[in-house]
């Protein structure tokens, strides 16, 4: 059972470029969530999904955009990357989307560099 | 707007010892508390617990909520090397729509 797999795991990218980071659950899993993690910070919500077709913004959603086509995959788009994207980018996904019933299971992350 | 706070920021012990880490909250209608262990990738998770479910125990690690306190804490006993990571807290609230709010984490360093 992989879980959450997160690619790339490393990418640098050069100002102004775009990218996408891939994100797939075999867990049958509900509700797919994109964080982002800044040294020092908590980690941040970009954007979530409750099922295939409906995405939702989340606390920091600027110059990212989204899309679940599929239970299983949730991509996120990276459009005019700039240095302040540089992070560590999680995916995470649940069963559900209550906080007191189903813990959120992470991808292992993506490395991201805006040079 | 919610407010998840840790401490210590990080923590050094020698194997052995027993460590206590910290979580303090500040959210608009409680809904858990959950407890990751983040090694070199994933967050894995720990504990969850909620108004029904307020103390949890695995092996060496244990939880207790404190609703009263709006905090949480989290005890290892006889610390191995292979607890050395950053723990995060997250609340879960909901407003409007559930939501998770991270602390920062405390990192913890043992010493062999």
């Amino acid at each position: 059972n992989a879980g959450v797999t997160q690619t790339p795991k490393f990418r640098i990218l050069k100002i102004g470029q775009s990218m996408t980071l891939q994100c797939t659950q075999d867990m049958n899993h509900n509700y797919m969530y994109w964080y982002r993690q800044d040294p020092g910070m908590g980690l941040k919500l970009i954007y979530y999904s409750v099922g295939a077709g409906i995405t939702d913004k989340g606390e920091v959603p600027n110059g990212y955009n989204v899309s679940r086509s599929t239970t299983e995959d949730f991509p996120l788009r990276l459009e005019l990357a700039a240095p302040s994207q540089t992070s560590v980018y999680f995916c995470a996904s649940s069963y559900s989307g209550q906080t007191f019933n189903q813990p959120q299971h992470f991808g292992d992350g993506t490395r991201l560099s805006i040079l | 707007e919610d407010k998840v706070v840790q401490s210590p920021l990080s923590l050094v012990v020698h194997e052995g010892d027993t460590v206590t880490l910290n979580c303090s909250y500040e959210v608009t209608n409680f809904r858990s508390l959950l407890w990751y262990k983040q090694e070199k990738k994933a967050p894995t998770f720990l504990f969850m617990l909620t108004s029904s479910g307020i103390e949890k125990k695995s092996g060496r690690l244990s939880s207790i909520l404190d609703k009263k306190e709006l905090s949480s804490i989290l005890n290892i006993t006889a610390t191995q090397t292979g607890d050395s990571a950053i723990y995060l807290c997250a609340v879960g609230s909901n407003f409007g729509n559930e939501k998770l709010t991270f602390g920062t984490g405390t990192r913890l360093t043992i010493i062999p």
